[in-house]
């Protein structure tokens, strides 16, 4: 199947900063993307539809200025986690959709500690 | 009510046992219908996917319900490696999204 990279893998950061996460389609192109987020015991809630060369739309209750979301290629989506508390500390993932199969495919995750 | 809804579980069973997980949604324009499979700690994959006249993968099969709104998951024969969280996920009509149910947690013991 298709491959979806996430980096970094894991990351810990102060309250207050910044945190960046790329998603990247390896071997397709993605013009939709979606983040989500997994607290423990607790099941995949989409954040946000990642679209290419225009604005993410964000599900109900997700703040955008906060989760900023940019998809300038065809390959690659960013998620940036602005002025992070100890309460965004979660396991967030993306997925990549390939429209040849209409499959969705996920990247490894990448866990996120707000001290 | 929740879009889509699973028992949590954990299903306790033996090796070799026959378990069965069902999932709810409330969206009757759901469209298209998934289960996956997430170890601890790891990224959703793709078990299988669910079609109206039910569909069987080797150990694992799959049902629809449309009138009543579930699917299911059969695991036959069931080994120590299928122990994992079962997660059933639905899309709407035009749209990519998927949500997901909370998962149903499977552990198999000797």
């Amino acid at each position: 199947g298709a491959v979806v990279s996430q980096h970094p893998s894991w990351v810990i950061c102060k309250s207050g900063t910044s945190v960046k996460i790329e998603c990247r389609s390896l071997d397709f192109q993605a013009t939709t993307m979606f983040w989500y987020r997994q607290f423990p015991k607790q099941s995949l809630m989409l954040m946000a539809t990642s679209n290419e060369g225009s604005k993410a739309t964000y599900e109900q209750g997700v703040e955008k200025d906060k989760f900023l979301i940019n998809h300038a290629s065809l390959t690659l989506s960013t998620l940036t986690v602005t002025s992070a508390h100890p309460e965004d500390s979660s396991f967030y993932i993306c997925s990549a959709l390939d429209r040849r199969s209409y499959e969705q495919y996920f990247g490894p995750g990448t866990r996120l500690t707000v001290t | 009510r929740k879009e889509v809804e699973q028992d949590p579980g954990p299903f306790n069973v033996p090796e070799g046992a026959t378990v069965a997980f069902n999932c709810t949604y409330s969206n009757s324009a759901s469209q298209s219908f998934f289960w996956y499979r997430q170890d601890c700690r790891k990224e959703p994959k793709l078990l299988m996917s669910v079609y109206s006249s039910g569909n069987e993968d080797g150990r694992f099969t799959a049902q629809l319900n449309r009138a009543s709104q579930y699917i299911s998951l059969l695991i036959r024969d069931s080994k120590l490696s299928d122990s994992a969280t079962y997660l059933c996920a639905v899309n709407y009509e035009d749209t990519d999204k998927l949500i997901f149910g909370t998962g149903t947690r499977l552990q198999v013991f000797p």
